[in-house]
């Protein structure tokens, strides 16, 4: 059971377009909603994350916009760059605080051409 | 201040032997958590330590087992190598009350 799904599985946007990467969850149990940034031969790096309090997080150009009632979230990267392009993965935790386990999407691979 | 280091980077081996890959965390961080990851997908979740126990474990079998040290160092032990255990293996590294993860470069373990 796939807990976590991620659309799309690959993304072409064009430098300083904006990128949008979507996640649904099932687990009502979930309230901490991580975002990870994976360059190739790279380990996962903490983007931004979000819980369920709010709509929305904005940490420069990358937003997370949750939708609670509908069970989805997604990170909006503005002005995209070259520099952008990796694999991007969305998780999600019961959180709280406890440091549980993640449960991770299967990643979307974004190319931004310059 | 380091972040998580993990060792070796790369590692083969052959069926049926054993493997020991070692982690660790960030300087301050007490919990240690191992995850896989298999070509084109995301991380999946072995097990958690923390004060030197397993405090969590997802869905592997018995011959992936872990340590923790009291300066909160980590192994992670895989027995008995199959060809579908080639992946990349990371650990993350955290402080218990908080939920943020931050993982190391991971190491690459190819079975042949």
């Amino acid at each position: 059971q796939q807990q976590v799904k991620q659309s799309p599985q690959s993304l072409i946007v064009q430098k300083g377009g904006i990128s949008i990467i979507n996640c649904a969850y099932e687990n009502t149990a979930f309230d901490y909603f991580p975002w990870y940034q994976q360059f190739p031969g790279k380990g996962p790096a903490l983007l931004i994350a979000i819980r369920p309090d709010v709509s929305e997080k904005k940490e420069g150009r990358f937003t997370i916009s949750f939708n609670k009632s509908a069970k989805q979230f997604s990170l909006h990267i503005m002005d995209s760059q070259p520099g952008d392009s990796a694999t991007y993965f969305c998780a999600a935790s019961k959180g709280g605080g406890s440091n549980y386990k993640l449960t991770f999407g299967k990643g979307t691979l974004l190319t931004v051409n310059p | 201040d380091a972040g998580v280091t993990q060792s070796p980077t790369h590692l083969i081996k052959t069926r049926g032997q054993q493997v020991t890959l070692r982690c660790s965390p960030k300087s301050g961080h007490d919990t240690v958590s191992w995850y896989q990851q298999a070509l084109g997908q995301g991380p999946q979740f072995i097990f958690q330590y923390y004060e030197e126990e397993e405090r969590q474990r997802g869905n592997f079998p018995d011959r992936f087992s872990g340590h923790q040290f009291p300066n909160y160092s980590s192994e992670l032990n895989v027995n008995a190598l199959l060809l579908g255990d080639s992946a990349l293996y990371l650990c993350a590294s955290s402080l218990l009350e908080r939920d943020e993860q931050f993982f190391g470069p991971g190491t690459r373990l190819t079975v042949l």
